[in-house]
């Protein structure tokens, strides 16, 4: 079967940093994604892994391990605005995303 | 990076009518969309692949009869919610992926906020 599991919540301050942890099952895979999704509004895309290994883009980065089905979205600098829900979504040998049910992170002053 | 929109970004009906939502690559051709449903709080569910050219994908339980879904032309792929009831109140997300599928980001539109009355 396919299966995405991430936290459903996490509480994080401002300025320090944090991390989103996902572990996955899924038929086939064409890599994994981390988007951004502010309430009432379409996810907006972060990062996009392939391969093993850490992507870096700015205060965020990303994780991938296929061996271990496991990925983690790392975000720096925490910023009030950063307070948002973070899916995470394989995609499938279809080119299906395979969607986690997301991590509400709030960030605290 | 492309851009998908989507139109209405809101529409209020009464129940029983039939609402059209439409689904637009603005800069790149797509020749499969995705239609998502997202319930307050939770995460996306896709509902259906769009193919342009031929019958769209339904995922298990999504009623096709329902929900119908139509590919026009290699830009525009619309989403007919018929005889709208209040369960139908949801938010509606479609996306296309990009056609280089070696980079397989997928663009997301903006949304649409159906509340059925």
């Amino acid at each position: 079967g396919q299966n995405i599991d991430q936290p459903t919540e996490m509480t994080a301050t401002e300025g320090a940093i944090v991390q989103i942890n996902c572990t996955y099952q899924t038929s086939g895979f064409n890599g994994l994604f981390w988007y951004q999704q502010h309430a009432g509004e379409a996810p907006t895309f972060l990062s996009y892994n392939v391969l093993d290994g850490l992507e870096e883009k700015g205060r965020f980065s990303s994780f991938l391990s296929r061996s271990k089905g496991y990925s983690y979205l790392l975000l720096k600098e925490l910023q009030m605005k950063d307070s948002a829900s973070y899916l995470c979504a394989t995609m499938d040998s279809n080119y299906q995303l395979i969607w986690g049910a997301g991590t509400k992170l709030i960030i605290k002053p | 990076g492309a851009v998908v929109s989507q139109h209405p970004s809101r529409v209020i009906c009464k129940s029983g009518t039939s609402v059209k939502i439409e689904c637009r690559s603005l800069d790149f051709q797509a020749t499969t969309m995705f239609w998502y449903r997202q319930f307050p709080k939770k995460s996306l569910m896709l509902m259906a692949t769009s193919n342009e050219g031929s019958k769209a994908t339904y995922e298990q339980g999504v009623e096709k009869d329902k929900f119908l879904i139509n590919h026009a032309s290699l830009t525009l792929s619309t989403l007919t919610v018929t005889s709208a009831h209040p369960e139908d109140s949801s938010f509606y997300i479609c996306s296309a992926p990009d056609s280089d599928h070696e980079s397989s980001e997928q663009f997301f539109g903006p949304g649409t906020r159906l509340t059925v009355l």
